[in-house]
């Protein structure tokens, strides 16, 4: 069925450094694929999103390409804040799968000062 | 439009009690989602509905929790009879088919604890 992959977390880093959060995918059909940021004590939030192959996706200086070839959607962000600290999620939908929204287990990101 | 909206906020219960969670969800959405969040699991889908019909409830974890959505501006998840374990923050989304790209739009969530 269809799936999401992303990196474990949790992932530390200092403030200004480069991000990168691996996210792959698994989908029958032609996804579109999404990041979403969830914020302590919040709700999840959409970040960006990529609906086909070598679109990219950007928001806040978070940017995404998806790429068909690796089945991939990696998460980057060349110089990230401590505002950036939250938990980040892949997910895809797909109209052959009745437009569920599959999401991959979340990536934990805390950056210091 | 105040995005979905879930209620309670917060819910302390006891094991044995039974919990209704609420969700308004954006207006003119036709799509709405279900999911529960714990530290082990993750993010979870439990149950979803299209234009109010359940299409999907195959995440649903057991026989004590029904949801319903008796019309396009409300739906419930109620755990009936609640245990420890249900202990989660569970959240409610919605999303429109319309315009081509569905996108889904999360409320704050309900964190539940059952003592």
């Amino acid at each position: 069925g269809d799936s999401v992959t992303q990196m474990e977390g949790p992932v530390t880093l200092s403030e200004e450094a480069f991000l990168t959060i691996n996210c792959t995918y698994t989908a029958t059909g032609y996804p579109s694929l999404f990041w979403y940021v969830q914020y302590p004590g919040e709700g999840l939030q959409l970040l960006l999103k990529a609906t086909k192959a070598d679109d990219k996706g950007s928001n806040k200086g978070f940017e995404a390409t998806y790429r068909k070839e690796t089945t991939s959607f990696h998460l980057e962000k060349g110089s990230v804040q401590v505002s950036d600290s939250a938990v980040y999620f892949c997910a895809l939908i797909t109209y052959s799968s009745a437009s569920k929204i599959i999401f991959g287990s979340g990536t934990r990101l805390s950056i210091r000062p | 439009d105040a995005g979905v909206i879930q209620s309670p906020r917060h819910e302390v219960t006891e094991m044995g009690q039974e919990v209704t969670l609420r969700c308004k969800p954006i207006s003119g959405h036709d799509y709405l989602f279900w999911y529960r969040q714990t530290m082990m699991r993750g993010l979870e889908l439990l149950i979803y509905f299209n234009n109010n019909v359940p299409i999907d409830d195959s995440g649903m974890p057991e026989d004590r929790f029904s949801a319903k959505m008796p019309n396009a501006s409300f739906s419930t998840l109620k755990i009936q009879p609640s245990e420890p374990r249900d202990s989660a923050v569970y959240f409610c989304a919605s999303s429109s088919s319309d315009r081509g790209l569905p996108k889904a739009f999360f409320g704050q969530g309900t964190r539940l604890t059952v003592v």
